[in-house]
């Protein structure tokens, strides 16, 4: 089967740093992504994890063990704009168009 | 830039009305994708498509259809609506890379 399960929401503060934890068990593996999604919009791409590592992106950090099915997301310097949902997504599945499966989403709130 | 458009932000339908959602991306894409997005549940895969004309169904496709008349266009469509079928639907198209973009979403609400 199919499974994706991350915190449904987190509260940190501005200026600190936060890690949404993201575990996964699925049937395939063939990489892990991060979106982020503001109330009411489109997700939009933050990271795509292939290989285990660390991948860092300006404030934006995402980690991956295959061996452990388990990837994060690290914040720094948190800003109010960082308040979003984070989804976690599993795939590409190829023999199905190139899916992604989802987990539920963590909500994040920045406060002051 | 990526675009990925769809039709309506909002929407209000009367059961048992048929419904059309439509999405058009302007970036060649071969790969096209219905997610309908719920609390508690994530985003599930309704329907893709990997082609013109070509349709899969996914994950939960009961109550729709899909139609890929042209490559950038890739619409859903609500046989019927149902009260169950209220929420919100994200259309997104795949790169040769594996990123998928997403349109805004469309928040419908069937009465």
């Amino acid at each position: 089967g199919q499974n994706i399960d991350q915190p449904t929401e987190m509260t940190a503060t501005e200026g600190a740093i936060v890690q949404i934890n993201c575990t996964y068990q699925t049937s395939g593996f063939n990489g892990l992504f991060w979106y982020q999604q503001h109330a009411g919009e489109a997700p939009t791409f933050l990271s795509y994890n292939v290989l285990d590592g660390l991948e860092e992106k300006g404030r934006f950090s995402s980690f991956l063990s295959r061996s452990k099915g388990y990837s994060y997301l690290l914040l720094k310097e948190l800003q109010m704009k960082d308040s979003a949902s984070y989804l976690c997504a599993v795939g590409p599945v190829y023999n199905q168009g190139g899916k992604l499966i989802f987990g539920q989403g963590t909500e994040l709130s920045v406060k002051p | 830039d990526v675009k990925v458009t769809q039709s309506s932000r909002y929407l209000v339908k009367r059961t048992g009305e048929k419904v059309f959602l439509e999405c058009v991306q302007d970036m060649d894409h071969e790969n096209m994708f219905w997610y309908r997005q719920d609390p508690g549940l994530g985003l599930r895969l309704i329907y893709f498509s990997y082609d013109v004309k070509m349709k899969e169904k996914g994950d939960i496709p009961e109550g729709y259809s899909v139609s890929r008349e042209k490559k950038e266009r890739f619409s859903l469509i609500l046989e019927s609506a149902s009260t169950n079928q209220t929420s919100m639907y994200l259309c997104a198209s795949r790169t040769m890379g594996n990123e998928q973009f997403f349109g805004p979403g469309t928040r419908l609400t069937v009465l």
